[in-house]
């Protein structure tokens, strides 16, 4: 099993661009969500969701947008990139017992 | 404000040197308290999960426990590829609104030496 794999591992962009960044897991779990991590910061929630079509904000929605049309995947996506989105981007999905998997995340820079 | 404090931030050991991490938390409601090993580039890896004052759970050289208001991760001898950083973080209970929200201390940075 792969667990939960995010793509792509690296990326840059230019303010104003707007991207994707993907999330999917095979470990039939209802429960995802996205959080960004910062230096001295600790990992901050984004988005999550309880299940597909069903999606919430967290602690630092704005900038943000999910969708959740299935169990497996889960993108974020960055709508006008700002530099203050620099950071890595963990996504992670939840066990029974609240336990979280987290993918390798992806390192996003904004220029 | 819920609040999860971890100290201290870096702590280097020699092999076989045992010491603790602390995990100090200011939340009412706790349903549960949750321990993490991250490796550089890497995600978070789950260790430990603690639900109760007074419990313990162990996992080769590491004992994590938990009292009413923080929690500690012991490590026993231990050696160079126990470097990592450790992060703890903490969930409420449904009931204050918590069921969906994880919130991370900022994590101790442990290196082990030869």
């Amino acid at each position: 099993n792969a667990g939960v794999t995010q793509t792509p591992k690296f990326q840059v962009l230019k303010t104003g661009q707007s991207m994707t960044l993907q999330c999917a897991q095979d470990m039939n779990h209802e429960y995802m969500s996205w959080y960004r991590q910062d230096p001295g910061m600790g990992l901050r929630l984004i988005h999550y969701s309880v299940g597909a079509g069903i999606t919430d904000q967290g602690e630092v929605p704005n900038g943000y947008n999910v969708s959740r049309s299935t169990t497996e995947d889960f993108p974020l996506r960055l709508l006008s990139a700002a530099p203050s989105q620099t950071s890595v981007y963990f996504c992670a999905t939840r066990g029974t017992h609240y336990e979280q998997y987290f993918g390798p995340g992806t390192r996003l820079t904004v220029t | 404000e819920d609040q999860v404090t971890q100290s201290p931030e870096a702590l280097r050991l020699q092999e076989g040197e045992s010491s603790s991490l602390n995990c100090s938390y200011t939340v009412s409601g706790l349903r549960g308290l949750f321990w993490y090993r991250q490796d550089p580039g890497k995600g978070p890896e789950f260790l430990f999960t603690l639900y109760s004052a007074g419990e313990e759970k162990e996992k080769e050289r590491l004992k994590a426990t938990l009292t009413k208001k923080e929690s500690f991760l012991h490590i026993t001898a231990p050696k160079p590829e126990d470097s990592a950083t450790y992060l703890c973080a903490v969930q409420l209970g449904v009931l204050t609104g918590g069921g969906n929200k994880l919130t991370f201390g900022t994590g101790t940075q442990l290196k082990v030496e030869l």
